[in-house]
């Protein structure tokens, strides 16, 4: 398998809370793309951070990656309740055409 | 922002039958995907698809299963015949260029296989 151990989570939180959801892989990957799904929808992306950055912000939205330690975060600031989801991070390596998704964290926001 | 549309939404099929799902990806998009997902878990991927050709395919994406993009119109996957295990909600997606760019994807189409 390409994933670390943490890849699989869920969480529950209080609007306005911080939040941060970690992917760790195990494999050469050249970009890791942050995508969110609300229920009954496809996955739509958030971030995309390559191999040559550490950090990647929109909005509320902070991405990090550590290609020594092959880990990748998400953090989200001020969460809200439409921020419940399931977050995926998907990575692709160097001459790969196909993102391959993590098992993704459930996200819960409380009102 | 772009749009992917998948036609159904919902397919309820026998065991043993032909079914296609249609996708009508993002207007100027060159890169096509199938990705299967189950009950809300990881999305698995299937195959992708450029130029008319199959770039590559996955262990899950059998010898039942094909797609073809005939002139330009939808990007389908067939599978013939359907299996059981076939239940799932299949996601269409496309990008402009391949490799590490950004997928836009489709609802889904929910399929099961009685």
């Amino acid at each position: 398998s390409q994933w670390g151990e943490e890849n699989l989570q869920a969480l529950s939180i209080q609007e306005g809370e911080d939040v941060t959801m970690n992917c760790s892989y195990k494999t050469y990957t050249t970009v890791v793309q942050w995508y969110r799904q609300k229920s009954g929808k496809g996955p739509a992306q958030l971030i995309l951070i390559r191999s040559n950055e550490r950090e990647k912000r929109s909005g509320r939205l902070r991405a990090t990656l550590d290609t020594s330690s092959q880990s990748s975060s998400l953090s989200i600031t001020g969460t809200l309740a439409t921020d419940t989801a399931v977050y995926f991070c998907a990575l692709t390596s160097g001459g790969n055409y196909k993102p391959t998704f993590g098992k993704g964290t459930s996200l819960v926001v409380h009102p | 922002g772009p749009k992917v549309l998948q036609i159904p939404s919902h397919q309820i099929i026998d065991m043993g039958q032909m079914v296609t799902l249609n996708c009508d990806p993002v207007s100027n998009h060159l890169y096509f995907y199938w990705y299967k997902q189950i009950l809300g878990q990881q999305m698995e991927f299937l195959v992708n698809f450029y130029n008319g050709k199959v770039m590559e395919k996955s262990k899950l994406f059998k010898d039942q299963f094909s797609v073809e993009r005939p002139d330009g119109s939808y990007f389908t996957l067939k599978i013939q015949p359907t299996a059981l295990e076939d239940s799932a909600v299949y996601f269409c997606a496309s990008s402009f260029r391949g490799g590490a760019e950004t997928l836009y994807f489709g609802s889904g189409t929910r399929l099961t296989v009685l």
